[in-house]
């Protein structure tokens, strides 16, 4: 079964840029038809999407989180990422990768969660 | 986008039913059967327990099962075992090509 694995830094500055990666344990993310998608809930509360990228290169935006995010993929190395800019300690919260099956609901790989602090 | 409306918390006794309702919008719920449900315990990953409305993963347990009447989407477990004491949230498809999850509900077995 396919692996997610998400990875970055720990702590982050207040107003600096979020750099998060998805590594994906097959070639599932240039061969499959999936979307692969950013999550987060912040301690204690409940699950907020932020963004997604399908197999043919669509990609689509959290409105309230549109201005910056940016989703991207490098899929020769299986990986795909977040950037997120101007962060605050609002965006303190665990951050999974999941892939989703395209055409459903069905996301059913879930990445461990990396846990994501703002603060200076 | 706002979040889907779950209630806060939902109880019940070994045995009963339950069911948790997921109130949208005609822009989410009401226009699309991508709606699916997710059950988190404390400290742990958000596992798919229903997808596109009705349809279970292999594996989820046939205690639960999903509905959609209009812009309300509903969970309901049946048989309640003390192993569903969790976290449920919704999530569905918006018309716009995003995604919005629910606020969560917080399952206790008496």
């Amino acid at each position: 079964q396919v692996q997610l694995q998400e990875s970055g830094p720990g702590l982050v500055k207040p107003s600096e840029t979020l750099s998060l990666t998805c590594s994906v344990s097959d070639d599932s993310i240039s061969t499959g038809s999936y979307c692969w998608a950013w999550i987060r809930q912040p301690p204690g509360k409940g699950l907020e999407w932020i963004v997604n990228m399908c197999y043919s290169g669509t990609k689509y935006y959290n409105p309230s989180l549109k201005s910056r995010v940016t989703i991207s993929a490098d899929t020769s190395k299986r990986h795909f990422f977040l950037m997120m800019t101007s962060v605050t300690a609002a965006d303190s919260a665990i951050y999974y990768c999941t892939r989703r099956t395209a055409f459903t609901s069905r996301r059913d790989i879930w990445g461990q969660g990396t846990l994501v602090t703002v603060s200076s | 986008q706002s979040a889907l409306t779950q209630p806060a918390s939902v109880s019940g006794s070994p045995g009963q039913s339950i069911t948790i309702s997921c109130s949208g919008t005609p822009s989410d719920i009401g226009d699309t059967n991508y709606v699916s449900w997710y059950q988190q315990h404390p400290g742990k990953v958000p596992k798919l327990i229903i997808f596109d409305v009705t349809n279970r993963p292999s594996g989820v347990s046939n205690r639960f099962s999903g509905s959609k009447s209009g812009n309300t989407a509903s969970l309901t477990i049946s048989g309640l075992q003390g192993e569903d004491e969790a976290d449920y949230y919704c999530n569905s498809y918006i018309n716009d090509g995003s995604w919005v999850f629910g606020g969560g509900t917080k399952v206790t077995v008496l």
